[in-house]
């Protein structure tokens, strides 16, 4: 059955530190998300992709946040500087094409703890 | 007006018995309600939707029931097993408008007792 992966599983990172997130989507998913989940809460939207070019960033930190998909499949998801209140699992998903009723299927996530 | 309120935080069940989840939402734009199963260590998984032109639909021993004029939506675990054990989370969006994303609801800590 395919997946979307996810990598690292887990990272801690002193703040102050850069720290990138990797998310490989499956294959012939068109769309592509990136979601904070703070413990305790649901996932928020921080990034929508469709194929390489962003159509929802409204959420994402930009001053220290960025995403890329060069070439419309897997995605980075960059932290710099990670600060304390970045501590969350980040999680990736992707769907076949936009449009709230398309199924989106989640990755495992990256838990982020940062010292 | 972008909020989906979830309760309650967290639910004990004894194996067998009902488990509810309610939400609800303020924007009349959302007509796509999905709820989603996490594990613990696992992303979520879609569980079940609805559409506002049904009053419920049942998958199984999941059944969600809608309720268009108090705007608010419930899922519904008939013969809770110790394996449903899971945090759930209720969402709403628009779903012909990509524009729309996916909003969660806080999420729900189910535990079924055997």
């Amino acid at each position: 059955e395919a997946e979307v992966a996810q990598s690292p599983r887990y990272k801690i990172t002193e703040k102050s530190q850069a720290v990138a997130f990797w998310c490989d989507p499956i294959s012939g998913h068109a769309t592509l998300y990136w979601y904070r989940q703070i413990l305790g809460q649901g996932p928020e939207l921080l990034v929508q992709f469709q194929d390489e070019s962003v159509v929802d960033d409204s959420q994402l930190p930009k001053d220290r946040f960025s995403a890329e998909r060069l070439k419309g499949v897997d995605s980075t998801l960059k932290i710099q500087p990670a600060e304390l209140g970045d501590s969350a699992m980040y999680l990736c998903a992707s769907s076949l094409s936009s449009g709230g009723a398309n199924e989106q299927f989640f990755g495992p996530g990256t838990r982020l703890t940062v010292l | 007006q972008q909020q989906v309120k979830q309760s309650p935080q967290s639910l004990i069940v004894q194996k067998g018995g009902i488990s509810i989840i309610n939400c609800a939402y303020e924007n009349t734009a959302f007509d796509y309600f999905p709820w989603y199963q996490q594990f613990p260590g696992k992303g979520p998984a879609l569980l079940i939707a609805i559409r506002p032109d049904v009053s419920e639909k049942k998958e199984g021993r999941f059944t969600i029931s809608f309720n268009k004029s108090a705007k608010q939506f419930s899922l519904h675990i008939m013969d809770s097993q110790p394996g449903d054990s899971a945090t759930y989370f209720c969402a709403a969006t628009r779903s012909m408008d990509s524009s729309y994303k996916l909003i969660f609801g806080s999420g729900t800590r189910l535990l079924v007792r055997p």
